[in-house]
């Protein structure tokens, strides 16, 4: 079964400071990658997903991604991080071409950011 | 574009009583539904897709039960809440490979 690993529960940075959040993958097939992130009390918005090709991907709000199929990681990377990051964010992993198959998702890791 | 709308945005039940939670979604046709369920503090745990009218699935065995009577309509709905109900409720709607997430209903059971 696959599963998605977020090591980090919760991570606190300082505003300006850059950012990488880890996600590890297993998976017996080609995966498809997404990062959601979630403020408080509010639903997910999708920052990013990886399908195929260039294994780094841009997403919204100045984030990108960088799939590395070797480590079966696909870590969440912002150059410099603004107080209004300050969320939780979710990895999420499916098989390709998944029709009506279901996300598997990680546990997330919730972002502070101090002045 | 497409939008997918959650209804009510707070609830707060005593135990026992009955439950019904809508998701609609505009601006596509014959979409996946998904509502998942996200305790305070832990991730996102899947209740029930659907794939199309009448069709559901349920993932865990549970307290809850899902309807799908239109296209673009999914609800979520108990006979008997319980405490451990409590908890934020998203629905999503998937097209193009990707997931889709409404703006979610918290769900407080006293």
């Amino acid at each position: 079964a696959q599963s998605v690993t977020q090591p980090d529960i919760h991570i606190t940075v300082s505003e300006g400071a850059s950012l990488e959040l880890r996600c590890n993958y297993s998976y017996g097939a080609t995966p498809y990658l997404f990062w959601y992130v979630q403020s408080p009390g509010q639903g997910l918005q999708l920052l990013l997903k990886y399908f195929s090709g260039d294994t780094l991907v841009q997403g919204i709000k100045g984030f990108e991604a960088e799939f590395k199929r070797s480590q079966s990681s696909f870590n969440l990377r912002k150059p410099s991080v603004h107080w209004s990051d300050a969320a939780e964010y979710f990895c999420a992993v499916v098989r390709a071409n998944f029709g009506n198959e279901k996300l598997t998702f990680g546990t997330g890791t919730r972002l502070t950011i101090i002045p | 574009s497409q939008t997918i709308h959650q209804w009510p945005a707070t609830l707060v039940q005593p135990v026992g009583s009955p439950l019904s939670l809508e998701c609609t979604v505009e601006g596509t046709s014959n979409p996946n539904l998904y509502w998942y369920r996200q305790a305070a503090g832990r991730g996102l745990q899947l209740l029930f897709y659907s794939v199309g009218i009448g069709q559901i699935s349920s993932e865990v065995p549970q307290n809850l039960s899902a309807s799908r009577p239109q296209d673009r309509q999914f609800i979520l709905s108990s006979k008997k809440l319980l405490l451990s109900d409590s908890g934020f409720y998203l629905c999503a709607w998937s097209g193009q490979e990707t997931q889709y997430f409404g703006p979610g209903t918290r769900l407080l059971v006293l």
